[in-house]
Formats: structure tokens, C-alpha cells, sequence
């Protein structure tokens, strides 16, 4: 079954600061994956996605993404922060197998926080 | 507008009863799922619905039960048999069983 490791449970980052925000994950076949954020007390809103392709995804908010197969990561990043990206950030993976797709399984968040 | 609407965003109940949590969504999507969401633990999958009629548990089932009698619509029943039913209560959707759209959550708190 596949699963998926966010290291960090919580990262503080200066306004403006650059930002990477790691994803780790296990899966015998070719994984589709997921990056979500949600604010305090909201669902979850889907930032970017990565199926196929070209393994540099380029995201909402300016956000982007690089699929590493030899590390199994799938990093998040973004160049310069904003205090209204300070949220809760959700990496996710389904795993597409022979017989059919398999369930949404997610990490279990890294809280980023925000510096003036 | 499409999207998927919960309501109420918040429910108080008494520990001993049975609650019903809304889910309605006009994204004409087949497939619905039911998410719970802890501090520190991520989501995790409650019941999934991937066509009307049909559904079908997830990791943690035990305690809930859900219907779906119409496509738009997949309300969650949180029986008083849920050791610890306060929590974070997230309703998705997607058509193509990949990429799912959220609801904005329903925070359940039993005392």
C-alpha cells in the first residue's frame, strides 16, 4: 500500500524568504501526487498535481513542484513567501495499480508559518 | 457557482446521540469521499461512494455509516458507537478518482 511522509510537522519562514516544504513517498508503480493547503478551520483547496510528464509542475499562488523518482519526493516550493501563504500543507498520493485506482493517502501535514 | 457545501460548519451534540452531517455537491460528480481530520494525523478515510447506491468503507469506518441516494448527495451519520467523534469532518468529490474537490469542513464537538 502507499504511503506518504511530510518531515516537517511545522516550518517558519521570514516574509519573503525562499520556501521548500518536503514529501516523501512509497509506492511500487508510477504515483500521481498531490499538493493541497488549507487555513485554519477550511477544507482543503488543491495547489498542484503531478501524473505524468515533466517533473518540474508549476502550481496556483506560485507555487511549483519537482517529482523525483529516485528519491521518491515531491517537494514543494516557492521562491518568495507571502504572510497570506501561512497555512497547513497536505501532500497526498494515489496509486494507480493493475486493477484499477486506489485511494487518496495523505501525509500528515507540515504547519508554515510566517515571520515578518 | 459548483462546489461542494457542508453544513452546519459547526455541530455541538451530546455524547449518547446519533448526528447527521450534510454533504451536497453540484459538480456533477460520481464519486464522493468522507474524510476525518485530527491534529497531527493527516485525513483519514472514512466511507467513499463512487456511484449512487453504492458505497464502500474506508480505514476507519467503525462508528459511522453513510447513504447515497442521490448522485448530488452523501450525508455521514455519526453513531454514538464512535469512541471519540469530536473532530474535523471533511466531504470531497472528483470525477475522475484522482484529483478531489473539498468541502469547507464540519467541526463536530460531543460532549
Amino acid at each position: 500500500a502507499q504511503s506518504v511522509t511530510q518531515p516537517d510537522i511545522h516550518i517558519t519562514v521570514s516574509e519573503g524568504a525562499s520556501l521548500e516544504l518536503r514529501c516523501n513517498y512509497s509506492y511500487g508503480a508510477t504515483p500521481y501526487l498531490f499538493w493541497y493547503v488549507q487555513s485554519p478551520g477550511q477544507g482543503l483547496q488543491l495547489l498542484l498535481k503531478y501524473f505524468s510528464g515533466d517533473t518540474l509542475v508549476q502550481g496556483i499562488k506560485g507555487f511549483e513542484a519537482e517529482f523525483k523518482r529516485s528519491q521518491s519526493s515531491f517537494n514543494l516550493r516557492k521562491p518568495s513567501v507571502h504572510w497570506s501563504d501561512a497555512a497547513e500543507y497536505f501532500c497526498a498520493v494515489v496509486g494507480i495499480s493493475n486493477f484499477g485506482n486506489e485511494k487518496l493517502t495523505f501525509g500528515t501535514g507540515t504547519r508554515l508559518t510566517i515571520i515578518p | 457557482d459548483g462546489g461542494i457545501t457542508q453544513s452546519p460548519k459547526y455541530l455541538f451534540r451530546k455524547e449518547g446521540q446519533n448526528v447527521t452531517l450534510s454533504c451536497e455537491q453540484n459538480l456533477n460528480h460520481d464519486a464522493m469521499y468522507w474524510y476525518r481530520q485530527d491534529p497531527g494525523q493527516g485525513l483519514r478515510l472514512i466511507y467513499y461512494s463512487q456511484i449512487v447506491n453504492d458505497f464502500q468503507k474506508g480505514d476507519i469506518a467503525e462508528g459511522y455509516s453513510v447513504s447515497r441516494e442521490k448522485k448530488e448527495s452523501f450525508p455521514l451519520t455519526v453513531t454514538s458507537a464512535q469512541k471519540n467523534p469530536t473532530a474535523f469532518y471533511l466531504c470531497a468529490s472528483t470525477s475522475t478518482g484522482y484529483e478531489q474537490y473539498f468541502g469547507p469542513g464540519t467541526r463536530l464537538t460531543v460532549t
